[in-house]
């Protein structure tokens, strides 16, 4: 079955560098993409949407210039935490949806950020 | 506005007995309907979904759910729980044409 691969698992980096995430569709094509966050113990929030070609929409709230997201090809998504901060600290899920009426949802393993 | 509602933060079950997890959704038509299983530090994985047609639906692991149009409910269901099955569980409905919306998640707590 359709996979996506989001990659690294986990990443530890100091504050004020920036991290960037990839997630990837690896049997199918991905027009659509989604980045989610986690905090411990609560439900996924959906950060944004990520279309090939075309600018991300982000929910409000995000900040599209804290949490840059690049979708250059079918197949892969990057999220890029800029200049993180330790409340940037979390764990980030990213989506992919595929099917005739966008019913198949496939999720990442997760990448779980800590900001020191 | 859509929601999904999952009134129970916690569930505590004793190895070997039945559970359901309730999932309670506010939309204007029938949605697809998904129920989603995470263990810790992990991502998320498919139990089951509905999209029409028959309202039991089955899914992997055991576990069942039952779409009810008049309660607008979509309750998951295990006869057995085993001590493996101790999740955060999440039920979610695909909103608008196709963005998912989750639930805060139900953790559950299996007693040997």
């Amino acid at each position: 079955g359709a996979v996506v691969s989001q990659h690294p698992s986990r990443v530890i980096c100091k504050s004020g560098t920036s991290v960037k995430i990839e997630c990837r569709s690896l049997d199918f094509q991905a027009t659509t993409m989604f980045w989610y966050r986690q905090f411990p113990k609560q439900s996924l929030m959906l950060m944004a949407t990520s279309n090939e070609g075309s600018k991300a929409t982000y929910e409000q709230g995000v900040e599209k210039d804290k949490f840059l997201i690049n979708h250059a090809s079918l197949t892969l998504s990057t999220l890029t935490v800029t200049s993180a901060h330790p409340e940037d600290s979390s764990f980030y899920i990213c989506s992919a949806i595929a099917g005739q009426k966008n019913e198949k949802l496939f999720f990442g393993s997760g990448t779980q950020l800590s900001v020191l | 506005a859509q929601s999904v509602t999952q009134p129970d933060i916690h569930i505590t079950v004793s190895e070997g007995a039945s559970l359901e997890l309730r999932c309670n959704y506010s939309y204007g038509a029938t949605p697809y309907l998904f129920w989603y299983v995470q263990s810790p530090g992990q991502g998320l994985q498919l139990l089951l979904k509905y999209f029409s047609g028959d309202t039991l639906v089955q899914g992997i692991k055991g576990f069942e759910a039952e779409f009810k149009r008049s309660q607008s409910s979509f309750n998951l269901r295990k006869p057995s729980v085993h001590w493996s099955d101790a999740a955060e569980y999440f039920c979610a409905v695909l909103r608008g044409s196709y963005i998912p919306t989750f639930g805060r998640g139900t953790s559950l707590i299996v007693h040997p």
